[in-house]
């Protein structure tokens, strides 16, 4: 069955500080793998997409990595804001599937202190 | 351009009645998406559209309808509400790969509240 699993599911850090949020999938065949954010109240924004190919893709202090031999992808966030505080999706797209066959993990809820 | 625009915000049904979600996009993309988010879980597609006139189901269908006579707008109806599917409902547009835009990125809309009591 196709699967995409986050972990933490919530984490708590001081502004300032880093911190790598994980995703584990079994999604296959695999597209494409993409982390969006989501603020409270709001809908999903991107931050990556990465095809099999692409081991790493930044956007400014968010760092997404992506293992395809283990099905593994990280998002590292640096320097942490109070503005990051949010929910971080992880979403693997099916190869060859329709526009349907998105797999959507149920996020990490980041909240940075002051 | 505004993106991608949902209405109402917020809505208040009781069991049975009907309503319509509205959605518009001005980014003149042919895909365009429902997903439900319930509290701790994951986005569920409930319908999907690759083009005006063309609609398919997601993995959620049941006890919703859409249509997709333009390509601008995509709006879900909820017919017999039940209080299952009380629910925030996200709306999002995509381009097609003959768009020109690369790995398709979804555009979502800023949700629906809905409550069913």
């Amino acid at each position: 069955k196709n699967q995409v699993e986050q972990s933490p599911q919530s984490l708590i850090i001081l502004e300032g500080k880093n911190c790598t949020l994980q995703c584990n999938y079994t999604v296959s065949p695999f597209s494409n793998l993409r982390w969006y954010k989501q603020d409270t109240g709001r809908g999903p924004v991107s931050l990556t997409i990465m095809t099999f190919s692409e081991n790493t893709k930044s956007n400014g202090r968010y760092t997404a990595t992506l293992d395809a031999d283990t099905k593994q992808s990280s998002l590292h966030i640096t320097a942490s804001q109070l503005s990051d505080s949010a929910s971080y999706i992880c979403v693997v797209s099916v190869y060859g599937g329709s526009q349907g066959n998105l797999i959507f993990g149920k996020g990490t809820k980041l909240s940075v202190k002051p | 351009n505004a993106g991608v625009t949902q209405t109402p915000k917020f809505r208040i049904l009781k069991i049975g009645q009907s309503m319509t979600l509205q959605c518009a996009q001005d980014m003149n993309h042919n895909y365009m998406y429902w997903y439900r988010q319930d509290p701790g879980m994951g986005l569920k597609l409930i319908y999907y559209s690759v083009g005006a006139g063309i609609t398919d189901k997601g993995e959620v269908p049941n006890g919703y309808n859409v249509s997709r006579s333009t390509t601008e707008d995509f709006p879900l109806r909820l017919e017999l509400a039940a209080p299952s599917q009380t629910s925030v409902y996200f709306c999002a547009s995509s381009p097609s790969p003959n768009q020109g835009e690369g790995p398709d990125t979804q555009y979502f809309g800023p949700g629906t509240r809905l409550t069913v009591l």
